[in-house]
Protein backbone atom coordinates (compact mmCIF):
# COMPACT_ATOMS: atom_id res chain seq x y z
CA UNK A 1 0.00 0.00 0.00
CA UNK A 2 1.19 3.66 -0.52
CA UNK A 3 1.73 5.25 2.48
CA UNK A 4 1.04 9.25 2.66
CA UNK A 5 2.58 11.16 5.25
CA UNK A 6 0.90 14.81 5.81
CA UNK A 7 2.93 17.65 7.78
CA UNK A 8 2.40 19.12 9.51
CA UNK A 9 0.06 17.18 11.89
CA UNK A 10 -1.43 20.29 13.39
CA UNK A 11 -1.51 23.76 12.67
CA UNK A 12 -2.59 27.64 14.59
CA UNK A 13 -2.94 30.29 12.37
CA UNK A 14 -4.89 33.88 12.39
CA UNK A 15 -7.87 34.71 10.15
CA UNK A 16 -6.19 35.66 6.72
CA UNK A 17 -2.69 33.90 7.17
CA UNK A 18 -1.82 32.07 4.11
CA UNK A 19 -1.46 27.94 5.16
CA UNK A 20 0.78 25.04 3.35
CA UNK A 21 0.04 22.06 3.94
CA UNK A 22 2.21 19.17 2.48
CA UNK A 23 1.53 15.19 1.95
CA UNK A 24 4.65 13.17 1.14
CA UNK A 25 4.17 9.21 -0.51
CA UNK A 26 6.39 7.00 -0.55
CA UNK A 27 5.78 5.94 -4.51
CA UNK A 28 6.13 7.83 -7.00
CA UNK A 29 3.15 8.73 -8.88
CA UNK A 30 1.44 11.42 -11.33
CA UNK A 31 -1.36 13.60 -9.70
CA UNK A 32 -3.51 10.98 -8.27
CA UNK A 33 -4.19 13.22 -5.35
CA UNK A 34 -7.08 14.52 -3.83
CA UNK A 35 -7.76 17.08 -0.77
CA UNK A 36 -10.68 17.04 1.89
CA UNK A 37 -11.55 18.98 4.93
CA UNK A 38 -13.21 17.78 7.54
CA UNK A 39 -15.22 19.51 9.94
CA UNK A 40 -15.65 17.97 13.72
CA UNK A 41 -18.78 15.75 13.80
CA UNK A 42 -19.07 16.05 10.00
CA UNK A 43 -18.55 14.15 6.50
CA UNK A 44 -15.28 15.19 4.99
CA UNK A 45 -15.68 17.39 1.53
CA UNK A 46 -14.22 16.97 -1.35
CA UNK A 47 -11.84 20.31 -2.14
CA UNK A 48 -9.59 19.52 -4.67
CA UNK A 49 -8.92 16.53 -7.05
CA UNK A 50 -6.45 15.06 -9.22
CA UNK A 51 -3.89 17.30 -7.02
CA UNK A 52 -4.85 21.12 -8.59
CA UNK A 53 -8.75 20.86 -9.57
CA UNK A 54 -11.26 22.65 -7.85
CA UNK A 55 -14.49 20.72 -7.10
CA UNK A 56 -17.61 23.06 -7.82
CA UNK A 57 -18.34 25.41 -5.05
CA UNK A 58 -14.79 25.41 -3.04
CA UNK A 59 -13.80 28.52 -2.26
CA UNK A 60 -10.55 29.68 -4.76
CA UNK A 61 -8.41 30.70 -1.79
CA UNK A 62 -7.93 26.62 -2.39
CA UNK A 63 -5.21 25.63 -4.57
CA UNK A 64 -3.58 22.27 -4.80
CA UNK A 65 -0.23 21.62 -6.47
CA UNK A 66 2.49 18.79 -6.85
CA UNK A 67 2.91 15.81 -8.49
CA UNK A 68 5.76 12.65 -8.03
CA UNK A 69 5.93 12.30 -4.56
CA UNK A 70 5.20 15.60 -3.11
CA UNK A 71 2.32 17.18 -3.03
CA UNK A 72 0.41 20.81 -1.35
CA UNK A 73 -2.61 22.19 -0.53
CA UNK A 74 -2.62 26.05 0.29
CA UNK A 75 -5.06 28.34 1.91
CA UNK A 76 -4.47 31.52 0.28
CA UNK A 77 -6.28 33.72 3.30
CA UNK A 78 -7.40 31.46 5.90
CA UNK A 79 -11.05 32.22 7.52
CA UNK A 80 -12.88 31.33 10.23
CA UNK A 81 -14.83 28.56 8.45
CA UNK A 82 -11.81 26.67 7.69
CA UNK A 83 -10.59 24.88 10.70
CA UNK A 84 -11.15 21.04 11.21
CA UNK A 85 -9.08 18.22 9.74
CA UNK A 86 -7.53 18.27 6.11
CA UNK A 87 -6.90 14.83 4.64
CA UNK A 88 -5.13 14.09 1.48
CA UNK A 89 -5.76 10.80 -0.50
CA UNK A 90 -4.34 8.76 -3.29
CA UNK A 91 -5.92 6.68 -5.77
CA UNK A 92 -2.74 5.41 -7.83
CA UNK A 93 -2.37 2.20 -5.55
CA UNK A 94 -6.00 1.42 -4.60
CA UNK A 95 -7.60 4.29 -2.49
CA UNK A 96 -5.33 5.21 1.07
CA UNK A 97 -5.76 8.64 2.78
CA UNK A 98 -2.92 10.53 4.76
CA UNK A 99 -2.74 10.90 8.87
CA UNK A 100 -4.48 14.49 8.43
CA UNK A 101 -3.75 18.24 9.38
CA UNK A 102 -5.68 19.77 12.01
CA UNK A 103 -6.11 23.22 11.55
CA UNK A 104 -7.10 25.38 14.26
CA UNK A 105 -7.73 29.48 14.39
CA UNK A 106 -5.90 31.74 16.47
CA UNK B 1 -29.56 17.89 -4.39
CA UNK B 2 -27.20 14.22 -4.05
CA UNK B 3 -28.06 12.69 -1.12
CA UNK B 4 -26.45 9.49 0.71
CA UNK B 5 -27.98 8.25 4.07
CA UNK B 6 -26.48 5.54 5.64
CA UNK B 7 -28.25 3.37 8.57
CA UNK B 8 -27.92 -0.11 9.96
CA UNK B 9 -25.37 0.97 12.80
CA UNK B 10 -25.16 0.28 16.31
CA UNK B 11 -24.42 -1.90 18.83
CA UNK B 12 -22.76 -5.62 17.96
CA UNK B 13 -20.70 -7.74 19.97
CA UNK B 14 -17.50 -9.21 19.20
CA UNK B 15 -17.85 -11.90 16.99
CA UNK B 16 -21.03 -10.80 15.68
CA UNK B 17 -22.81 -9.09 12.42
CA UNK B 18 -24.17 -5.96 11.14
CA UNK B 19 -25.16 -4.94 7.75
CA UNK B 20 -25.07 -1.37 7.10
CA UNK B 21 -27.24 0.65 4.19
CA UNK B 22 -26.96 3.30 2.39
CA UNK B 23 -29.92 5.01 0.14
CA UNK B 24 -28.47 7.50 -2.77
CA UNK B 25 -30.97 9.63 -4.15
CA UNK B 26 -30.52 13.12 -6.34
CA UNK B 27 -28.14 10.97 -9.05
CA UNK B 28 -28.35 8.17 -11.00
CA UNK B 29 -27.18 5.71 -8.89
CA UNK B 30 -26.17 3.32 -11.26
CA UNK B 31 -24.14 5.58 -13.57
CA UNK B 32 -21.62 5.44 -10.28
CA UNK B 33 -18.73 3.70 -8.53
CA UNK B 34 -19.81 3.10 -4.49
CA UNK B 35 -17.30 2.88 -1.64
CA UNK B 36 -17.07 2.49 2.31
CA UNK B 37 -15.04 5.07 4.41
CA UNK B 38 -14.73 4.38 8.00
CA UNK B 39 -12.86 6.65 10.48
CA UNK B 40 -12.49 5.28 14.49
CA UNK B 41 -13.09 7.56 16.91
CA UNK B 42 -10.66 10.42 17.21
CA UNK B 43 -8.35 8.99 14.52
CA UNK B 44 -8.47 9.54 10.38
CA UNK B 45 -10.21 7.99 7.24
CA UNK B 46 -9.53 4.82 6.16
CA UNK B 47 -11.09 3.73 2.85
CA UNK B 48 -12.29 0.03 3.45
CA UNK B 49 -14.30 -1.22 0.36
CA UNK B 50 -15.09 -0.21 -3.18
CA UNK B 51 -17.80 -1.26 -5.94
CA UNK B 52 -17.78 -1.19 -9.46
CA UNK B 53 -21.37 0.16 -11.08
CA UNK B 54 -22.68 -2.64 -12.40
CA UNK B 55 -21.11 -4.69 -9.51
CA UNK B 56 -18.69 -6.29 -11.37
CA UNK B 57 -16.00 -5.50 -9.60
CA UNK B 58 -15.39 -5.01 -5.82
CA UNK B 59 -12.25 -4.76 -3.83
CA UNK B 60 -11.68 -4.47 0.09
CA UNK B 61 -8.58 -3.31 1.97
CA UNK B 62 -6.73 -6.08 3.72
CA UNK B 63 -8.15 -4.88 7.23
CA UNK B 64 -11.76 -6.25 6.40
CA UNK B 65 -10.99 -8.75 3.27
CA UNK B 66 -12.83 -11.81 3.95
CA UNK B 67 -15.10 -10.88 6.47
CA UNK B 68 -16.86 -7.23 4.82
CA UNK B 69 -18.74 -7.72 1.70
CA UNK B 70 -19.89 -4.85 -0.18
CA UNK B 71 -22.90 -5.29 -2.71
CA UNK B 72 -25.68 -3.26 -4.41
CA UNK B 73 -28.84 -2.76 -5.77
CA UNK B 74 -29.16 -0.40 -8.51
CA UNK B 75 -33.27 -0.97 -8.87
CA UNK B 76 -32.81 0.54 -5.24
CA UNK B 77 -30.47 2.89 -5.07
CA UNK B 78 -28.93 1.34 -2.09
CA UNK B 79 -25.41 0.27 -0.94
CA UNK B 80 -24.76 -2.22 1.77
CA UNK B 81 -22.14 -3.51 3.60
CA UNK B 82 -21.99 -6.54 5.30
CA UNK B 83 -20.25 -7.26 8.27
CA UNK B 84 -19.40 -10.51 9.52
CA UNK B 85 -16.67 -11.54 12.92
CA UNK B 86 -16.54 -7.83 13.83
CA UNK B 87 -13.47 -6.95 16.43
CA UNK B 88 -13.37 -4.04 19.20
CA UNK B 89 -11.13 -2.31 16.08
CA UNK B 90 -14.12 -2.59 13.97
CA UNK B 91 -15.52 0.34 16.27
CA UNK B 92 -16.00 3.61 13.88
CA UNK B 93 -18.28 5.58 11.88
CA UNK B 94 -19.23 4.73 8.65
CA UNK B 95 -19.71 6.38 5.53
CA UNK B 96 -20.57 6.10 2.35
CA UNK B 97 -19.16 7.78 -0.50
CA UNK B 98 -19.85 8.10 -4.17
CA UNK B 99 -17.01 7.89 -6.70
CA UNK B 100 -15.62 10.09 -9.60
CA UNK B 101 -13.67 8.69 -12.19
CA UNK B 102 -10.43 11.47 -13.06
CA UNK B 103 -11.04 12.68 -17.17
CA UNK B 104 -9.55 10.27 -19.04
CA UNK B 105 -9.37 7.72 -16.08
CA UNK B 106 -10.41 4.02 -16.03
CA UNK B 107 -11.69 3.44 -12.16
CA UNK B 108 -12.68 5.38 -8.94
CA UNK B 109 -10.18 8.38 -8.16
CA UNK B 110 -11.94 10.33 -5.55
CA UNK B 111 -15.11 10.81 -3.39
CA UNK B 112 -17.28 13.99 -4.11
CA UNK B 113 -19.98 12.92 -1.91
CA UNK B 114 -20.56 11.29 1.07
CA UNK B 115 -23.23 10.18 3.32
CA UNK B 116 -23.46 11.77 7.03
CA UNK B 117 -21.79 8.54 8.35
CA UNK B 118 -23.19 5.65 11.24
CA UNK B 119 -21.74 5.08 14.08
CA UNK B 120 -20.70 0.94 14.64
CA UNK B 121 -19.35 -0.17 18.26
CA UNK B 122 -18.03 -3.55 19.01
CA UNK B 123 -17.79 -4.60 22.51
CA UNK B 124 -18.99 -6.65 24.58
Amino acid sequence: DIQLTQSPSSLSASVGDSVTITCRADLTFRNYLNWYHQRPGKAPKLLIYQASTLQSGVPSRFSGSGSGTHFTLTISSLQPEDFGTYYCQQSYNSWTFGQGTKVEIK
Amino acid sequence: EVQLVESGGGLAQPGGSLRLSCIASGFTFSDYEMSWVRQAPGKGLEWISYISADSTTTEDADSVKGRFTISRDNARNSLYLQMNSLRAEDTAVFYCARGRTYPHGLMMGYFDFWGQGILVTVSS
